[in-house]
């Protein structure tokens, strides 16, 4: 079946530190990635996405390479802010036209000034 | 553009009582429509999704239903509240046909006590 496997948090770095968010899946098929940014009290926004093998997808700094040989697709950033502190999502979608969005379980990313 | 609504934005409701809770896109015809819920701390659960008018997928069992009476509109709800059924509902939206990004709703806080 498919499904997403990222990594525990919660996560506390200090502004400006590089960060690694890891992500893997199971899926048939050829999906589509995602990652997902929830900022508290409110609902989730996309950040990133790849729909192929090797596609990186980038916004805000953020990074993330789909590399179907290791089935990941983990999330970096050179140089955080406090301001990147939220929950981070990662997600898949099957390919298939009617099908749902299979999301992780989140990484809370705490970040100190 | 494409927007989504949810409403309300919090509520809080006694255990026994009934639950509607609405959510609404504009700017897109016969999308995909999703129900999430979010308890404290943890991730997404999927709780029901929508193809079409009146079509609806129950991914978990239990005291919740859902509706969807117009193309845009897509209603949560419950005969009798149960203390788990707090947590924060998010509704959420997708093309037809893609595997593209899912575009979420601002969020209903729900407390039953």
């Amino acid at each position: 079946g498919n499904s997403v496997t990222q990594m525990e948090g919660p996560v506390t770095l200090s502004e400006e530190a590089f960060l690694t968010i890891n992500c893997t899946y199971t899926a048939t098929g050829y999906p589509s990635l995602f990652w997902y940014v929830q900022y508290p009290g409110e609902g989730l926004q996309l950040l990133l996405k790849a729909t192929k093998a090797d596609d990186k997808g980038s916004n805000k700094g953020f990074e993330a390479t789909y590399r179907k040989e290791t089935t990941s697709f983990h999330l970096e950033k050179g140089s955080v802010q406090v301001s990147d502190s939220a929950v981070y999502f990662c997600a898949l979608s099957p390919y298939s036209s009617a099908s749902k969005i299979i999301f992780g379980s989140g990484t809370r990313l705490s970040i100190r000034p | 553009s494409q927007t989504i609504h949810q409403w309300p934005a919090t509520l809080v409701q006694p255990v026994g009582s009934p639950l509607s809770l609405e959510c609404t896109v504009e700017g897109t015809s016969n999308p995909n429509l999703y129900w999430y819920r979010q308890a404290a701390g943890r991730g997404l659960q999927l709780l029901f999704y929508s193809i079409g008018i009146g079509q609806i997928s129950s991914e978990v069992p239990q005291n919740l239903s859902a509706s969807r009476p117009q193309d845009r509109q897509f209603i949560l709800s419950s005969k009798k509240l149960l203390l788990s059924d707090s947590g924060f509902y998010l509704c959420a939206w997708r093309r037809t046909g893609t595997g593209g990004d899912q575009y979420f709703g601002p969020g209903t806080r729900l407390l039953v006590l």
